[in-house]
């Protein structure tokens, strides 16, 4: 079963805007990590966020997590057309190591 | 390798016949992962093993799935009687303990 829900579902920027995407889970958490999805291709890690951590940068990519709220965001700043792709949140609990991955925000950055 | 390593990149087969699907994690790599991720979907888990014991398999759909990983190192994930819902991309990952996962290419199962 899948644990996160990523929010919106599909997202439509202009290159040099930024995006913001969402992920909410249900059940406590060791990990939350974000992935990256070019079409038909592999998931590319992008960043990993500890329970005891509220917020990560790594380039222009800047996630936070709010464990009170269920919740984490991945801001991706000026944007390019080459960041069009799905994103993934993906969650896994402290009893074990398998992640358990939302359905997607599918981001189009336009040129 | 460089990477994990899946094979086939694609198989398509009748239902009813059995199909072993591999996976070749990066060198070193101590945990192994399964998904399957269906179009439009993200990675669905199904199970996982550090070195060659299977840690969980709550996520295999059904009896007709398993798995294996007999030295610690390449793993197997069969689907025996296979049927058109059994249809999706099969991903394998690696991973360092409590480490980030490293995606395959993932295999193409179409059954007709």
């Amino acid at each position: 079963s899948q644990q996160g829900e990523e929010d919106p579902q599909a997202l439509s920027i202009q290159e040099g805007e930024n995006a913001t995407m969402n992920c909410s889970y249900k059940t406590s958490i060791n990990n939350l990590q974000w992935y990256r999805q070019n079409s038909g291709r592999g998931l590319v890690h992008l960043i990993l966020i500890r329970s005891n951590e509220r917020e990560k940068h790594s380039g222009r990519l800047r996630v936070t997590l709010d464990t009170s709220k269920k919740s984490s965001s991945l801001l991706i700043t000026a944007s390019r057309a080459a960041d069009t792709a799905s994103y993934f949140c993906a969650t896994d609990a402290f009893s074990s190591h398998d992640m358990r991955f939302g359905a997607g925000t599918r981001l189009t950055v336009k040129p | 390798g460089a990477g994990v390593s899946q094979s086939p990149r694609y198989k398509v087969t009748k239902r009813g016949q059995d199909v072993a699907l591999r996976c070749d994690p990066i060198s070193g790599h101590v945990s192994l992962y399964w998904y399957r991720q269906a179009l439009g979907q993200g990675p669905e888990f199904l199970t996982y093993f550090n070195y060659e014991a299977q840690q969980d398999k709550s996520g295999l759909p059904n009896d007709r799935f398993s798995a294996e990983r007999p030295e610690g190192s390449i793993s197997t994930l069969t689907i025996q009687r296979t049927e058109q819902r059994d249809s999706a991309m099969y991903r394998c990952a690696s991973s360092l303990l409590g480490q980030p996962q490293h995606f395959g290419d993932g295999t193409r199962l179409s059954i007709l």
